[in-house]
């Protein structure tokens, strides 16, 4: 089992629709939480971390359930801009330090 | 500013060149990353230095060698590369602390695309 998994998509929605991306992990031990943004052929971006009591930044809300260990982010009122691979993002503890676990991201395509 | 600077860009080079990536940050981060990422892939760890010392190193093979010279620069020197090796080299800053890598943010910077002949 992957250690973050994610749907691959593609989600293709017109603009100005809902979108809602699922996020698993099987880590109980996870400590934080992120929602990155990764455009063709550039880097990652973080978007937003994401918390248990959940959080909200203009059109996108993320949310976090410990105990079913899933995240989820939903992006109102779509735009084409929003164009993208949504990486879901875990803290794992390994080796004494704590790591970045990647999800293989979900693809968004916004159209006219 | 959360700002962290690659270069180069692009870079292609044989199997048998020796050349330097190059990741610079000046947010007074005390965590670099090293990442590897193929297409249609997520992001891979590749290295993590701490306190300008090395923490983790995910059995990368040792054609590729890690540099820290001061807590604002990392360098990647590459040396006998295989085709299989190109692939976006991402080189990431966290404010990090003295337990080792934090549970803080990672900004990554945009990348050096790599082609080896």
């Amino acid at each position: 089992r992957k250690e973050v998994e994610q749907d691959p998509g593609p989600f293709n929605v017109p603009e100005g629709a809902t979108v809602a991306f699922n996020c698993t992990y099987s880590n109980s031990a996870s400590q934080s939480f992120f929602w990155y943004r990764q455009d063709c052929r550039k880097e990652p971006k973080l978007l937003m971390s994401v918390y248990s009591s959940g959080n909200e930044d203009g059109r996108f809300t993320a949310q976090l359930n410990r105990a079913s260990q899933y995240i989820s982010l939903l992006i109102r009122d779509s735009k084409l801009s929003d164009s993208a691979t949504y990486l879901c993002v875990v803290t794992a503890f390994s080796g004494g330090y704590n790591k970045l676990i990647f999800g293989a991201g979900t693809r968004l395509a916004v159209h006219p | 500013d959360t700002e962290v600077t690659q270069t180069p860009k692009h870079l292609v080079m044989g199997m048998t060149n020796k050349k330097s990536l190059k990741c610079e940050q000046h947010m007074g981060h005390r965590a670099m990353y090293w990442y590897k990422q193929k297409a249609k892939k997520p992001p891979e760890l590749m290295f993590v230095y701490s306190y300008e010392k090395l923490s983790i190193n995910e059995s990368v093979p040792s054609r590729f060698s890690p540099e820290c010279p001061n807590s604002s620069l990392l360098n990647l020197h590459l040396h006998a590369l295989q085709p299989e090796d190109s692939a976006l080299y991402l080189c990431a800053s966290s404010q990090g602390d003295s337990m080792g890598t934090s549970t803080d943010t990672q900004y990554f910077g945009p990348g050096t695309r790599l082609t080896v002949l």
